[in-house]
């Protein structure tokens, strides 16, 4: 058990729908970071926000938006939803210390299994 | 973006040894070297981390070269629990931040 949890674990929808994924980091974690890992694209980072920022994006589509909240558990949203989104959300997060050089050690949640029927 | 390219798969048998190694030939100057494990359908585990020389801890240990453009995981003994995708991990700092690209990985089969 990694600390991070995900809600809920399975979710399936139907194309043109929005849902929301949620992610609490493990205590004292400060970052987290979205990934979408399906079949074909591998493990895809999308975004990461520390401390309620948003700090670094990746490819993220724009019908996709996330946020972190003063608790500093995250929620990512996705809109308009297509057939090709089905695929595996994780978050992770990370303890601080990077940002001062120090290495970045992610810690990655069970993951949000999204069908778009 | 820091690229980092590894064998697609790899085969072993139980109770051998496994390297797997890890190009990323334009790692930044302050960035560590990280490897995960995944299992399907669950979230990638850290394994291990090491900036230069080597790294042992209770599972594996990672062999960094003086250029730092390589580095290879060992994992000593396999066991068919072991079977799994293996991923390295180098990141790109930008003012503070940290975008990480994950290749496709490394899936090892163990085979008993």
């Amino acid at each position: 058990d990694s600390g991070v949890t995900q809600t809920p674990k399975h979710l399936i929808t139907a194309t043109g729908q929005r849902v929301t994924l949620r992610c609490s980091p493990r205590s004292g974690d400060l970052s987290v970071y979205w990934y979408q890992q399906s079949l074909d694209q591998g493990l895809q980072f999308l975004i990461q926000y520390y401390n309620g920022e948003e700090r670094a994006k990746g490819n993220i589509l724009e019908r996709f938006s996330a946020q972190q909240f003063p608790d500093l558990h995250s929620e990512l949203n996705l809109s308009s939803l297509e057939l090709g989104d089905s695929a595996l959300y994780f978050c992770a997060s990370s303890p601080p210390g990077y940002e001062a050089g120090g290495p970045n050690t992610q810690y990655f949640g069970p993951g949000t299994r999204l069908t778009v029927l | 973006l820091a690229k980092t390219t590894q064998p697609i798969s790899m085969d072993s048998y139980e109770g051998q040894e496994v390297n797997i190694t890890c190009s990323h030939n334009n790692i930044a100057t302050n960035d560590y070297i990280t490897w995960y494990q995944q299992f399907p359908s669950q979230g990638p585990r850290f394994i291990i981390q090491g900036y230069k020389t080597k790294v042992t801890n209770e599972v594996a240990s990672l062999f960094i070269p003086a250029d730092r453009k390589s580095s290879t995981l060992s994992l000593p003994r396999v066991s068919l629990s072991d079977t799994a995708v293996y991923y390295c991990l180098v990141g790109d700092r930008e003012g503070g931040s940290y975008i990480p690209t994950f290749g496709r990985g490394t899936s090892l089969i163990v085979h008993p």
